[in-house]
């Protein structure tokens, strides 16, 4: 089985200022890494996606997350963050086999302040 | 891509009342998942199909929880005697399947308060 940690509950930051928000996965295969965006009483948005390849994957709206498989972490990093990505973001893994359900991490609450 | 569309958006019972939520997913998607999200916690898995089968259910899926996809299309999920406990967002989500891993997506959801 897999799971995801997501340590920080809340993330406060200047617009403008750079953000990271961490997440790490534990697993005994293979994993594939995703992270999801959620505003308020809607659904999830896929930002960006680890399958393969390169380490560093660029998603939408100016983020990118790094794969790190010795340290188990999948970081999404934003170098200039606006008020608009205040919002809810969820790291999630999934591996091959068994339908790819998704297996969340409890989010964390990017709040952008002026 | 008119992205996946749940309905109704929200929902109000009483305990102890049956209710039906309705997904329909992206057309060319032949997968097609359910997930429930509580206040302040990320999604969990419920079940899910490929085209009509429905291939694996969680064990947060209870006796009162059934989902169907009758034609491999549109899904169903419903409760039947709701409890407190089910008061949450529920998710839909569907993806192509395939060799290559396939990023699902997410409908808004539908909100269930239990009163």
């Amino acid at each position: 089985a897999q799971s995801v940690t997501q340590l920080d509950s809340q993330v406060p930051v200047f617009e403008e200022a750079p953000v990271e928000l961490r997440c790490n996965y534990s697993s005994s295969v293979s994993v594939y890494l995703f992270w999801y965006v959620q505003y308020p009483n809607q659904g999830l948005q896929l930002l960006l996606k680890y399958l393969s390849g390169s380490t560093l994957v660029k998603g939408i709206n100016g983020f990118e997350a790094e794969f790190n498989k010795s340290q188990t972490s999948f970081h999404l990093r934003k170098p200039s963050v606006h008020i608009s990505d205040t919002a809810e973001y969820f790291c999630a893994v999934t591996r091959t086999g068994g339908g790819n359900k998704l297996t969340f991490g409890t989010g964390t609450q990017l709040k952008v302040e002026l | 891509d008119t992205g996946v569309s749940q309905d109704p958006r929200h929902k109000i019972t009483k305990r102890g009342q049956n209710v039906t939520f309705r997904c329909d997913p992206i057309s060319e998607h032949n997968r097609l998942y359910w997930y429930r999200q509580t206040l302040g916690q990320g999604p969990e898995f419920l079940t899910y199909f490929q085209n009509e089968a429905q291939l694996e259910k969680s064990r947060l899926l209870s006796d009162r929880f059934s989902a169907e996809r009758p034609k491999g299309s549109f899904s169903t999920l419903e409760i039947q005697r709701t409890e407190q406990g089910d008061s949450a967002m529920y998710l839909c989500a569907s993806s192509p399947s395939g060799q290559v891993i396939q990023p699902q997506h997410f409908g808004d959801g539908t909100r269930l308060s239990i009163l």
